[in-house]
């Protein structure tokens, strides 16, 4: 079992939609959560990243940690054709040495039509 | 400062082939990474560099790869002997001491196809 996992989709909404994106992930000792942005042919860049169960709000973007159900989300409101690219939530895996490194989910690719 | 550069954006090669890759980090990041991503996945780690250092390994770093950070600044990613399963994505990230899973810069990456 991969330790985050999501739905690749493509998910396609029309302009002005509220999106959801969602991950699942296994271990429940992790403390934070990450979500990154990556348009097409362009390396990952982070979002959002949060520590604790509830919400984080940013602009148009929340992210949302339920830890009991090992579940987190995206929500994006008034959706634009701009925010067409992939989404990748990753959580804080461990290295042999101590430290810690992004570990992605798949990502799920974002279509927003005008 | 620019980013994180990494060069050449695209490589085209023949199976058997070696290739190197170039990654320039942001100038104050002390630490640096390669991930790989191929299509419809997420990026996968493969090692790390802690000024000249090279700290961690991932198992998918197989013996023909070999990473290299020689001064602590630039690094460069060598592929011997290519095979089609080495076409992917390659990302180099960097990032300063202290800030965490999150404080990650990622370049534009190289683009590898193997034929």
């Amino acid at each position: 079992q991969k330790e985050v996992e999501q739905d690749p989709g493509p998910l396609s909404v029309p302009e002005g939609a509220i999106v959801s994106l969602n991950c699942t992930y296994s271990n429940s000792a992790f403390q934070y959560f990450m979500w990154y942005r990556q348009y097409s042919r362009k390396g990952p860049e982070l979002l959002m990243y949060t520590y604790s169960s509830g919400n984080k709000e940013d602009g148009r973007f929340t992210a949302q940690v339920d830890k009991s159900s090992k579940y987190i989300s995206l929500f994006i409101r008034d959706s634009q054709p701009s925010d067409s690219a992939t989404y990748l939530c990753a959580i804080p895996a461990s290295l042999s040495g101590g430290s810690y490194i992004p570990t992605f989910g798949r990502g799920t690719s974002l279509i927003v039509h005008p | 400062d620019t980013g994180v550069s990494q060069d050449p954006r695209h490589k085209i090669t023949k199976r058997g082939q070696n290739v190197t890759f170039r990654c320039d980090p942001i100038s104050e990041h002390n630490r640096l990474y390669w991930y790989r991503q191929t299509l419809g996945q997420g990026p996968e780690f493969l090692t790390y560099f802690q000024n000249e250092a090279q700290l961690e390994k991932s198992r998918l770093l197989s013996d023909r790869f070999s990473a290299e950070r020689p001064k602590g600044s630039f690094s460069t990613l060598e592929i011997q002997r290519t095979e089609q399963g080495d076409s992917a994505m390659y990302l180099c990230a960097s990032r300063a001491a202290g800030t965490g899973s999150y404080g990650y810069t990622f370049g534009s990456g190289t683009r590898l196809t193997v034929v």
